[in-house]
């Protein structure tokens, strides 16, 4: 099983709908969580943190469940620019640099 | 701040060639990495450095090799390239415990291996 697993999609929407993504992780000492976004295999950007609490920033809003283990990444009111590869990411104590899943492919259409 | 630097941007090698890939930051960071970035396969960790002289494996280490002789510079060595390497090579480093851990990415080495 892989350590941090995502669906790859690709999602598909109309532009002004809201999407969600979930991620889950395997390693229960995981302890930090970012959602990066990628274009067109150029290099990954942090979209953002995402802590215990949820956080939100603008559009996006982000959920961690350490009991179930899994991330998510809510985008609402879609634009064409929010299309691209977003990639969840932990980081574990016993190895300190982040470990990525595979990423979920987002295409927001006119 | 030129943040994380990359050279090359590409990079032809024959299979057994050897070669360094080049990856600087100017942020003062503890922590630098290496990824690699395949086809629907995400990034997958090749070699951490949480120190300047302290280096460590990640997940797909084999065909590799790191040295961490300064903060700045990180580079990533391929002993003799087989066609398997051919990838996108991305360096990344971060700030490190107290500050943050997410990590900030170089453009990346596009590298085929013939």
């Amino acid at each position: 099983r892989k350590e941090v697993e995502q669906d790859p999609g690709p999602f598909n929407v109309p532009e002004g709908a809201t999407v969600a993504f979930n991620c889950t992780y395997s390693n229960s000492a995981s302890q930090s969580f970012f959602w990066y976004r990628q274009d067109c295999r150029k290099e990954p950007k942090l979209l953002m943190s995402v802590y215990s609490s949820g956080n939100e920033d603008g559009r996006f809003t982000a959920q961690l469940n350490r009991a179930s283990q899994y991330i998510s990444l809510l985008i609402r009111d879609s634009k064409l620019s929010d299309s691209a590869t977003y990639l969840c990411a932990v980081m574990d104590t016993g190895r300190r640099a982040l470990t990525f899943g595979s990423g979920t492919r987002l295409q927001v259409q006119p | 701040n030129a943040g994380v630097t990359q050279t090359p941007k590409f990079q032809v090698l024959k299979t057994g060639q050897s070669m360094t890939l080049q990856c600087a930051q100017d942020m003062n960071h503890e922590y630098m990495s290496w990824y690699r970035q395949d086809p629907g396969m995400g990034l997958r960790l090749i070699h951490y450095s949480v120190g300047a002289g302290i280096t460590d494996q990640g997940e797909v280490p084999n065909g590799y090799n790191v040295s961490r002789s300064t903060t700045e510079d990180f580079p990533l060595r391929l002993l003799s390239a087989a066609p398997s390497q051919t990838s996108v090579y991305f360096c990344a480093s971060s700030p490190g415990p107290g500050i943050s851990y997410e990590q900030y990415f170089g453009p990346g080495t596009r590298l085929t291996v013939t």
